[in-house]
C-alpha cells in the first residue's frame, strides 16, 4: 500500500532563508507526487506534480521539488522564503487510481520577519 | 474558467441528523474526489465519481455517500451525523486520462459542524 510521511509537523524559517519541507513516500510501482499549499480557511492550492517528465519540477510561487528514486523522497524547496508562505504544505501520492489522493500529515511554515 | 465551487461554505448540523453538500466542478473536468479533512486525522479520501459512477471508495462507513449528475455536478450525504463528522470537507476535480495521474484542483470546502 502506498504512503507518504511529511517530517516535521511544523517547520520554522526567518524570511529570505532557505525552506525545505520534507516528503517521502512509500510505494511498489512509481508514483505521481504533489504538492498542495493550503492557506487557512481555504481550499488546497496545486503548487507542482511529478509525473516522470523530469525529477526536477518548478512550481509556482518560486517552489521547486525533486523526485529522488533511491531515497523514495519528493522534498519540497524555496530558495528565499517570504511571509506570504506561511501556511500549511502537504504531500500527496497517486498511484493513478482514479482520483484518489494519499496525503501526508501536512507541514505547517511559519515564517519569522 | 471558474475554480470548483461548493455549497454551502458552512453548516451546523445536530447529531442524528442528515446533511448533502454539493460540489460544482471546473468546466470540462469529469473526475469529482472528495476528502475529508479534521485535525486528527488529516485529509482522507471519501471516495470519487467519473460518469455518474463511483470510480473508488476510500474506508468510510455507508453513512457516506455520493452520487453525480449528469453534468458532472456531485454531492455527497452524510446520514445519522455523529459528532467525528465534524470537519472541513473538500471537493476536487480533474481531468480524465488513460495512463496518466491528472492533477486534481479543489474547492474551498464546506465547513460542517455537528453540535
Amino acid at each position: 500500500a502506498q504512503s507518504v510521511t511529511q517530517l516535521g509537523s511544523h517547520v520554522s524559517v526567518s524570511e529570505g532563508a532557505l525552506v525545505l519541507l520534507r516528503c517521502n513516500y512509500s510505494s511498489s510501482v512509481p508514483p505521481y507526487l504533489f504538492w498542495y499549499v493550503q492557506y487557512p480557511n481555504q481550499g488546497l492550492q496545486l503548487l507542482l506534480k511529478y509525473t516522470s517528465a523530469a525529477t526536477l519540477v518548478k512550481g509556482i510561487n518560486g517552489f521547486e521539488a525533486e523526485f529522488k528514486k533511491s531515497e523514495t523522497s519528493f522534498h519540497l524547496t524555496k530558495p528565499s522564503a517570504h511571509m506570504s508562505d506561511a501556511a500549511e504544505y502537504f504531500c500527496a501520492v497517486s498511484l493513478n487510481q482514479g482520483g484518489k489522493l494519499i496525503f501526508g500529515q501536512g507541514t505547517e511554515l511559519s515564517v519569522k520577519p | 474558467k471558474a475554480g470548483v465551487t461548493q455549497t454551502p461554505r458552512y453548516l451546523i448540523k445536530t447529531r442524528g441528523q442528515q446533511v448533502t453538500l454539493s460540489c460544482s466542478p471546473i468546466s470540462g473536468h469529469r473526475s469529482v474526489s472528495w476528502y475529508q479533512q479534521t485535525p486528527g486525522q488529516g485529509l482522507q479520501f471519501l471516495f470519487e465519481y467519473f460518469s455518474e459512477t463511483q470510480r473508488n471508495k476510500g474506508n468510510f462507513p455507508g453513512r457516506f455517500s455520493g452520487r453525480q449528475f449528469s453534468n458532472s455536478r456531485s454531492e455527497m450525504n452524510v446520514s445519522t451525523l455523529e459528532l467525528g463528522d465534524s470537519a472541513l470537507y473538500l471537493c476536487a476535480s480533474s481531468l480524465v486520462g488513460t495512463g496518466i495521474s491528472y492533477e486534481q484542483y479543489f474547492g474551498p470546502g464546506t465547513r460542517l459542524t455537528v453540535t
